[in-house]
């Protein structure tokens, strides 16, 4: 069965730092990989869904990675902002299985 | 633009009582969801549906039942709450004409049983 397993489970670090989040999962033969961002007491927001034909998707300051092989994928925020404070989760969404999540707090 | 809409944020319910937990998406996608979030063991799948009138378990469905009777709406049901039904309910929403595209969410309902 499908595990997502997310480390750190929580990073704090000051504004304009380069980040790495984490995110494995033991089943290789997964579709598709999700990011998500919540903010406390609200939904899921999606940032990043990467195909598995794909290595990494962009979109302005975050990057998102897949490595198949390895089965692991890593979420890389530029240049951090306190705006970035949020819990990010992972998700194998064809398999519809999430990871814990990495709750983040970036600090002026 | 995207819309999931649940319809209580906060929900406050007795031991027993049967509790309708509603979710509309105005995308006309196929693909509904129910999860629960819960501190320590992020989110788990209670119940989908790829159409109308169509069901699936997920992970936990003991103890909650689903209702589709319209393309847009998908009601989870707690069909005799209990204290271990305290928890964030979860509502998403994706289209199946292209399993590529992002799931949706909507901004979760907060279950207190009492």
């Amino acid at each position: 069965k499908q595990e997502v397993t997310q480390i750190p489970a929580a990073l704090s670090v000051p504004e304009g730092e380069n980040l790495v989040l984490n995110c494995s999962f033991t089943d290789s033969a997964i579709y598709n990989l999700q990011w998500f961002r919540q903010d406390p007491g609200k939904g899921l927001t999606s940032l990043l869904l990467i195909q598995s034909s794909q290595r990494e998707q962009t979109s302005g300051r975050l990057n998102a990675s897949l490595d198949k092989s390895s089965g692991r994928s890593t979420l890389y925020i530029a240049a951090s902002q306190p705006g970035d404070s949020a819990t990010y989760l992972c998700a194998a969404t064809d398999k519809l299985i999430f990871g814990t999540g990495t709750r983040l707090q970036v600090f002026p | 633009d995207v819309k999931v809409t649940q319809s209580s944020r906060y929900l406050v319910k007795r031991t027993g009582e049967k509790v309708f937990l509603e979710c509309v998406q105005d995308m006309d996608h196929e693909n509904m969801f129910w999860y629960r979030q819960d501190p320590g063991l992020g989110l788990r799948l209670i119940y989908f549906s790829y159409d109308v009138k169509m069901k699936e378990k997920g992970d936990i469905p003991e103890g909650y039942s689903v209702s589709r009777e319209k393309k847009e709406r998908f009601s989870l049901i707690l069909e005799s709450a209990s204290t271990n039904q305290t928890s964030m309910y979860l509502c998403a929403s994706s289209t199946s004409s292209d399993s590529n595209q992002p799931q949706h969410f909507g901004d979760g309902t907060r279950l207190s049983i009492l």
